[in-house]
């Protein structure tokens, strides 16, 4: 059984420091891995897909790493901003199923 | 383009109830699935589908029934509410095995 483990649970960071959540898995055979954001009493959005031969991909300010063989990925938020403020979660994906993390709550100071 | 749409957004049952979460998408996404979000534990899988007229269970199926006889529409059924089961209710779709997954905006259920 796949288990993802996210660690911190919580942080918090004055404005404009870079957040780096990181995200552990058990099973390294996985088809991809996908990070979403989601804000408090809403729905879960996507931010980044990795495929599961890609080391890392990027989208604006996020940068996301994969390390298969060592079952890692870590999602690097650059000059962070208070908007940003939000639980960040991680979601491994085998055949048609996936295995979350219990996300890592990120609060921007201003 | 909707996307992902579920109903309702809140519901409240009184243990024994039972009722029918309902998930539409109109992305032509073979694969639908619903999962479950409690504090602290992540989201868990219930049951999806893989195409209509194809189910299975997912990591905490008991309880639910699900079926799919479109391509659009997953809906799940709870027959017996119990307090355990209130929770926030999450229906995803995607177009294939491995692919990205998108989300709808969830179902907050609440058994008293």
């Amino acid at each position: 059984k796949q288990e993802v483990t996210q660690i911190p649970a919580a942080l918090s960071v004055p404005e404009g420091e870079n957040l780096v959540l990181n995200c552990s898995f058990t099973d390294s055979a996985i088809y991809n891995l996908q990070w979403f954001r989601q804000d408090p009493g809403k729905g879960l959005t996507s931010l980044l897909l990795i495929q599961s031969s890609q080391r890392e991909q990027t989208s604006g300010r996020l940068n996301a790493s994969l390390d298969k063989s060592s079952g890692r990925s870590t999602l690097y938020i650059a000059a962070s901003q208070p908007g940003d403020s939000a639980t960040y979660l991680c979601a491994v994906i085998g055949d048609y199923k996936l295995s979350f993390g219990a996300g890592t709550t990120v609060t921007v100071r201003a | 383009n909707a996307g992902v749409t579920q109903t309702p957004k809140f519901q409240v049952l009184k243990t024994g109830q039972s009722m029918t979460l309902q998930c539409a998408q109109d992305m032509n996404h073979e694969y639908m699935s619903w999962y479950r979000q409690d504090p602290g534990m992540g989201l868990r899988l219930i049951h999806y589908s893989v195409g209509a007229g194809i189910t299975d269970q997912g990591e905490v199926p008991n309880g639910y029934n699900v079926s799919r006889s479109t391509t659009e529409d997953f809906p799940l059924r709870l027959l017996s509410a119990a307090p355990s089961q209130t929770s926030v209710y999450f229906c995803a779709s995607g177009p294939g095995r491995g692919e990205k997954l998108f989300f709808g905006s969830g179902t907050q259920l609440s058994v008293l």
